[in-house]
């Protein structure tokens, strides 16, 4: 089946630090990807969607500007958490679709970032 | 209303049992319908999807009520390994040809001994 790659898997960085992750299609071209982040014992929380080659799509109240998202190829997209405070200590996963109205997702396996 | 409504649980259930969640939808353009399963601090994988006629996966039925707008999982003989959060998925097809997937919030189940 379809993998997806995230890297790195744990990340502990000193705060006002610059982190950034992966997410790259290994098999087959990811025409959107979408980054989650997830709190402990909270559910997933969609952050962006980025199409290849166009700007990231953010939902309401994720920062653009400390999230940088660069999806620049079919196989790889980019989240940059610029700046990073203990608020944003969190697991971050990526999924991509291959497809525009492909619904069937395909997930990296989570950053746990910690920022002290 | 949320586009997509989980009870929480957590669902507490010995080994053996059968147990059943529901998720309910608020569109009723949605098209698609999906369970996935999450353990703790892994990513959600795709555990089954979900047609109106019914499907089954083993211990696993899913069903889908498109008049009430409600999909259900039905866990039997529940194992220990059953424990997770079960995620519903709804998605839905937009003007623009893209597709919208929502995630709701999860069903924590706990299968003891």
């Amino acid at each position: 089946g379809a993998v997806v790659s995230q890297h790195p898997s744990r990340v502990i960085c000193k705060s006002g630090t610059s982190v950034k992750i992966e997410c790259r299609s290994l098999d087959f071209q990811a025409t959107t990807m979408f980054w989650y982040r997830q709190f402990p014992k909270q559910s997933l929380m969609l952050m962006a969607t980025s199409n290849e080659g166009s700007k990231a799509t953010y939902e309401q109240g994720v920062e653009k500007d400390k999230f940088l998202i660069n999806h620049a190829s079919l196989t790889l997209s980019t989240l940059t958490v610029t700046s990073a405070h203990p608020e944003d200590s969190s697991f971050y996963i990526c999924s991509a679709r291959q497809g525009l109205a492909n619904e069937k997702l395909f997930f990296g396996s989570g950053t746990q970032l910690s920022v002290l | 209303r949320k586009e997509v409504e989980q009870d929480p649980g957590p669902f507490n259930v010995p080994e053996g049992a059968t147990v059943a969640f529901n998720c309910t939808y608020s569109n009723s353009a949605s098209q698609s319908f999906f369970w996935y399963r999450q353990d703790c601090r892994k990513e959600p994988k795709l555990l089954m999807s979900v047609y109106s006629s019914g499907n089954e996966d083993g211990r696993f039925t899913a069903q889908l009520n498109r008049a009430s707008q409600y999909i259900s999982l039905l866990i039997r003989d529940s194992k220990l390994s059953d424990s997770a959060t079960y995620l519903c998925v709804v998605t839905r097809i937009l003007n623009s040809g893209y597709s919208t997937l929502t995630f709701g919030k999860g069903t924590m189940l706990l299968v003891s001994p």
